[in-house]
């Protein structure tokens, strides 16, 4: 059974660019989470995804957008990009919607310069 | 606002001995309790879940426990190893069928270190 897989490992982008992050989700799991860590916090959850729509947002603004495909995986694109960006972006995986087990991916280091 | 907390930002152990980990939270609809472990370069690892109707749960080494009129929940690691040392993050969610989204809320963590 294959985990989740996230691409790429580290990104370097400079304010203003655009970057898109990818994440395959665990085989059998049809919903997907994204959150950003930052240095010294716990995980923020950004938004999650279910059979390819959006099911609840956090505090992120709407230069954070995403998308899930048929095959369950995702992407994560952040427009605009600001240096309060740079963070570890975790993508997680669960059977389902409702407080199921979310596992995690091994993230995406983001530095914005 | 921090609705889940981790107040002790490190605690170290030794070998063999008993490592307790706490957390409080405020929000009185989550209902669903989590433990990871998270070693750096890597994403956050489940280590073990705990319900609302519960008060215990156990899995090998590790038992959860949750007071839920505290509001507070505790990771007990029996006995501890030196691989046990890493970032352990509480977490909280509401739980199935309430409609939204089951996001998680996690705390800040707290660095264990096992010595021997």
């Amino acid at each position: 059974e294959t985990g989740v897989t996230q691409s790429p490992t580290h990104l370097i982008k400079t304010r203003g660019q655009q970057v898109t992050l990818r994440c395959s989700s665990q085989s059998g799991h049809n919903t997907v989470s994204w959150y950003q860590q930052a240095l010294g916090q716990g995980p923020q959850f950004i938004f999650q995804y279910y059979r390819e729509e959006e099911n609840g947002r956090g505090n992120f603004p709407p230069r954070f957008s995403g998308l899930q495909f048929p095959n369950y995986s995702s992407e994560l694109n952040v427009n605009a990009l600001e240096l309060d960006d740079s963070a570890l972006y975790l993508c997680a995986s669960s059977p389902g919607t409702g407080g199921e087990t979310q596992y995690f991916g091994p993230g995406t280091r983001l530095l914005v310069l | 606002d921090q609705q889940v907390k981790q107040n002790s930002p490190s605690l170290s152990v030794q070998e063999g001995r008993i490592s307790i980990l706490n957390c409080d939270y405020t929000n009185s609809m989550f209902d669903y309790f989590l433990w990871y472990k998270k070693y750096p370069a890597e994403g956050p690892t489940f280590l073990i879940s705990i319900s609302s109707i519960k008060d215990k749960n156990e899995d090998g080494r590790f038992t959860v426990f949750l007071n839920k009129s505290a509001k507070h929940l505790s990771l007990h690691i029996v006995p501890s190893q030196p691989g046990d040392s890493a970032v352990y993050f509480c977490a909280a969610s509401k739980g199935p069928n309430t409609g939204t989204a089951s996001k998680l809320t996690f705390g800040t963590g707290t660095r264990l270190q096992v010595t021997l």
